[in-house]
């Protein structure tokens, strides 16, 4: 079936410097994405979504970047912190009938290590 | 602490045992998801519930599991004759009226 998968299963980058998560989706029918950011122990933590109707989305030091054509989802931190170190996963779904999303896929996460 | 609760955080059971997990979404929140995620993957969605209603469950991963919501509340799963490939950290999350899942911390399940 279709799902969702990232480029890189590590990713490594020094402390201060920005770094960027790539996840490529094969079901052209999504139009509700979403990067969680998992640390060891815990359960995914919500970081910054984007729906199909926009290519770009800032939060507070991420951005998220779509590229439908492609089908392309990118992850950007800039001035990586120690505290960013985790597994970040991209998960996509079809927006219900009811306007909500629901039964999310996840592609299998990058695991980001900053260097001090 | 007002987010998802899940317990126990830990669960070690022999193979053929029945296990039961429990979880506690955010106050309010209607919609309640069970996941399963085995090391160095993502989460995999196993079934949700809007309110006490089950929404969808064919992609529970055999007849040995089981989930319910009785008062709209607090969830339970159950996986009954555990094998030792139901190892796995099962995830608890809710929503609300946005679109955003919170996640519980999980069940890690070992089956020896």
């Amino acid at each position: 079936g279709e799902s969702v998968g990232l480029h890189l299963p590590t990713l490594s980058v020094q402390e201060g410097d920005n770094s960027i998560i790539n996840c490529a989706y094969s079901n052209s029918a999504s139009d509700y994405f979403i990067w969680y950011k998992q640390e060891s122990g815990k359960g995914p933590q919500f970081i910054i979504d984007i729906r199909s109707n926009m290519d770009k989305r800032q939060g507070q030091r991420v951005t998220v970047l779509l590229n439908k054509t492609v089908k392309h989802l990118s992850l950007q931190i800039a001035a990586t912190q120690p505290g960013d170190s985790a597994v970040y996963f991209c998960a996509e779904n079809m927006m219900n009938s009811g306007g909500g999303a629901d039964g999310l896929t996840f592609g299998k996460g990058t695991h980001l290590i900053i260097q001090p | 602490d007002t987010g998802v609760s899940q317990n126990p955080r830990h669960k070690i059971t022999k193979r053929g045992q029945n296990v039961t997990f429990r979880c506690d979404p955010i106050s309010e929140h209607n919609r309640l998801y069970w996941y399963r995620q085995t090391l160095g993957q993502g989460p995999e969605f196993l079934t949700y519930f809007q309110n006490e209603a089950q929404l969808e469950k064919s992609r529970l991963l055999s007849d040995r599991f089981s989930a319910e919501r009785p008062k709209g509340s607090f969830s339970t799963l159950e996986i009954q004759r555990t094998e030792q490939g139901d190892s796995a950290m099962y995830l608890c999350a809710s929503r609300g009226t946005g679109e955003k899942l919170f996640f519980g911390s999980g069940t890690q399940l070992s089956v020896l």
